[in-house]
């Protein structure tokens, strides 16, 4: 069965770091293209990174670019996403997310809460 | 970036009728290969998103027939033919044709 479970937040001040980790089970993770999806606090769904096989290719939301950081490790099934320069605004609950074959984002992890506050 | 607009922002659905949402992207779904990369995800209040169907129509394993998906171009609907009790919180329409990936607003189904 596949699973996704994040790890890595809390809380930080603004300008502070973090680094979101995913570990996947269930499925070799060397196979996937995996999306960070962010949820604010009673708000809708934004997208903030991706992560392809090949290369690896990162894509960065304008939003978090030059601050966020995806990477990946195959041995491990893990991904992580490396946060710097925290703002109030990147408060959410940040999940991990399986990019299946033709743009489906068929499996989300349970979600890391991150809170960006002084 | 491709604008997703969704409409209504609420229904409130009697058990067993019928529930429609509709979806517009600024710009055509339609990717260089021919496919449109529209899906449609659910979320239950607490819990993440799941995806309930892809590239229009296709809906993934497990989801129940009662829910389906149709158009082209800009224009999308998602349609339940007859509402359950677990199907209410909020669905969302989310292209992945073109990055940026965009989700639409959001549309709360509860039941009347």
């Amino acid at each position: 069965e596949v699973h996704l479970v994040e790890s890595g937040g809390g809380l930080v001040q603004p300008g502070g770091s973090l680094r979101l980790s995913c570990a996947a089970s269930g499925f070799s993770l060397r196979y996937y293209w995996m999306q960070w999806v962010r949820q604010a606090p009673g708000e809708g769904l934004v997208w903030v990174a991706r992560i392809t096989t090949d290369g690896p290719y990162t894509t960065y939301a304008d939003s978090v670019k030059g601050r966020f950081t995806v990477s990946r490790d195959d041995a491990r099934n893990t991904v992580y996403l490396q946060m710097n320069s925290l703002r109030a605004e990147d408060t959410a609950v940040y999940y991990c997310v399986r990019n299946a074959a033709e743009g489906a984002f068929d499996y989300w992890g349970q979600g890391a809460l991150v809170t960006v506050s002084s | 970036d491709i604008v997703m607009t969704q409409t209504p922002l609420s229904s409130s659905v009697t058990l067993g009728q019928p529930a429609s949402i509709s979806c517009r992207s600024s710009q055509s779904l339609v990717h260089s290969d021919g496919n449109t990369y529209l899906n449609w995800l659910h979320q239950r209040p607490g819990q993440p998103p799941r995806l309930l169907i892809s590239k229009i129509s296709s809906r993934l394993s497990g989801v129940p027939d009662r829910f389906s998906g149709s158009g082209a171009g800009t224009d999308f609907t998602l349609k339940i033919s007859r509402v359950e009790a677990e199907d209410v919180g909020v669905y969302y329409c989310m292209q992945t044709t073109q990055s940026p990936y965009t989700f639409g607003q959001g549309t709360k189904v509860e039941i009347k």
